[in-house]
């Protein structure tokens, strides 16, 4: 079964101190993993796409890995206003455009 | 700003009624999405449709359902609506159909109507 999970579920950090969210993925064939970030009772905005092992993408204080099973999106010097939740999702097996999200991972960054 | 866009932004009704969700994908966009994001489940997908067909479903409700026109805005029906109903909901677009990894299957996402069912 497809699957995706995050951790931590939520993150606090001091302004400036550097942390990464980890995203495991269970899914036949690889089409893309996503990297949302969601601001409270707002829509996801789309922040990177990474399609085989060893991809990286960077954006920012906003860097995203991808592996054979896991992703990883390193915040570097973090701010406080990205403050948020940050979401992974894979398309699954079903070669549909179907996103399967994990449950996100809500950061707090305190100046 | 996605360039996606939905109306209501919210929208409180009674549990019984019906009501439309309707949603303008970005320009050029042929695929449209609806996602449901509650507090217990996440984003879940409902529904997929491109150039005017139905191309994928998900956990959709058969009280659920949706269609997209041939200017390609859709609209997501919902009925006889409970209190479990209450949630966001999302839509989102994106150029292609999806299939081989591509940025065209990247889905982009609008602002969401906000249901209360009460």
């Amino acid at each position: 079964e497809d699957q995706v999970t995050q951790s931590p579920e939520a993150l606090r950090l001091q302004e400036g101190e550097s942390s990464s969210l980890n995203c495991s993925y269970t899914v036949s064939g690889l089409r893309g993993l996503f990297w949302y970030r969601q601001d409270p009772g707002k829509g996801p905005e789309f922040l990177f796409t990474l399609y085989s092992a060893g991809e990286e993408k960077e954006k920012e204080r906003l860097k995203a890995t991808l592996t054979k099973k896991e992703s990883f999106l390193h915040i570097t010097a973090p701010k406080p206003e990205d403050s948020a939740t940050y979401l992974c999702a894979v398309h699954g097996s079903s070669n549909t455009g179907k996103l399967i999200f994990g449950q996100g991972t809500t950061l707090q960054v305190k100046p | 700003d996605s360039g996606v866009t939905q109306t209501p932004k919210h929208l409180i009704t009674a549990t019984g009624q019906r009501v439309t969700l309707r949603c303008s994908p970005r320009s050029g966009d042929l695929s449209v999405y609806w996602y449901q994001q509650s507090l217990d489940q996440g984003l879940q997908f409902l529904i997929q449709y491109y150039n005017g067909e139905e191309r994928a479903k998900g956990n959709i409700l058969e009280r659920f359902s949706a269609q997209q026109f041939p200017d390609l805005h859709s609209e997501l029906n919902l009925s006889s609506l409970e209190l479990g109903d209450s949630a966001l909901y999302f839509c989102a677009s994106s150029v292609g159909l999806a299939g081989a990894p591509s940025s065209y299957n990247e889905q982009f996402f609008g602002p969401g109507t906000r249901l209360t069912v009460l």
